[in-house]
């Protein structure tokens, strides 16, 4: 059984702060690794997707992966209010037709 | 931008009911895919297709049916709606190369 975990929540970090979200996933063949951000009541939207082993930047967001070790993180520069959400790490196989996996969901909250 | 579209953001139906949640992309995606969201379970795969007429079982498939006559929509079909299919319902179309996945605005169905 594929899985994705997550650290649990509900993560609160002040406003200004960075904000650190961490998965780790079982199935080692695993190519494709994704961070969804979800508001309440609202569908999981993408910020960031990375492919290979190091960083990857994206604004406030930095994405880091490890292969070998299994683990992707997802970190927050500078955290505002609108953070506020569940953040989804999803990981997939190799191709279109391995089924993309889903963490449960870290929970954040940037207090002001 | 890709656009993802559900038929119907809330839906109430009876116990018994034959209930079609219908999802339409306009990406010309060849991969589309229907979760549940339900909280403390996270998202569930109950059905993807990866082609027209073509459709696999994810994780939830019992008491869900699906069709795809056209590449664009991808339907989801309760044959017989139960009080636990109460949740949240969303579809997600996928780049084929990025294995990025799109979301609809999702389906909140309550089943009395």
């Amino acid at each position: 059984q594929k899985e994705v975990e997550q650290n649990s929540g509900p993560l609160s970090v002040p406003e200004g702060a960075i904000a650190s979200l961490n998965c780790t996933y079982s199935d080692r063949g695993s190519q494709s690794f994704f961070w969804y951000r979800q508001y309440s009541g609202k569908s999981p939207e993408l910020i960031m997707s990375i492919y290979s082993n190091g960083d990857k930047e994206d604004g406030r967001f930095t994405a880091q992966l490890n292969k070998a070790s299994q683990y992707v993180s997802l970190l927050i520069r500078d955290s505002q209010p609108s953070d506020s959400a569940t953040y989804l790490c999803a990981v997939n196989g190799k191709t279109s037709y391995d089924k993309v996996i889903f963490g449960p969901g870290t929970s954040l909250s940037v207090i002001p | 931008d890709v656009k993802v579209t559900q038929s119907s953001r809330y839906l109430v139906k009876r116990t018994g009911e034959k209930v079609f949640l219908e999802c339409v992309q306009d990406m010309d995606h060849e991969n589309m895919f229907w979760y549940r969201q339900d909280p403390g379970l996270g998202l569930r795969l109950i059905y993807f297709s990866y082609d027209v007429k073509m459709k696999e079982k994810g994780d939830i498939p019992e008491g869900y049916s699906v069709s795809r006559e056209k590449k664009e929509r991808f339907s989801l079909i309760l044959e017989s709606a139960s009080t636990n299919q109460t949740s949240m319902y969303l579809c997600a179309s996928t780049e084929g190369p990025t294995l990025e996945q799109f979301f609809g605005p999702g389906t909140r169905l309550t089943v009395l």
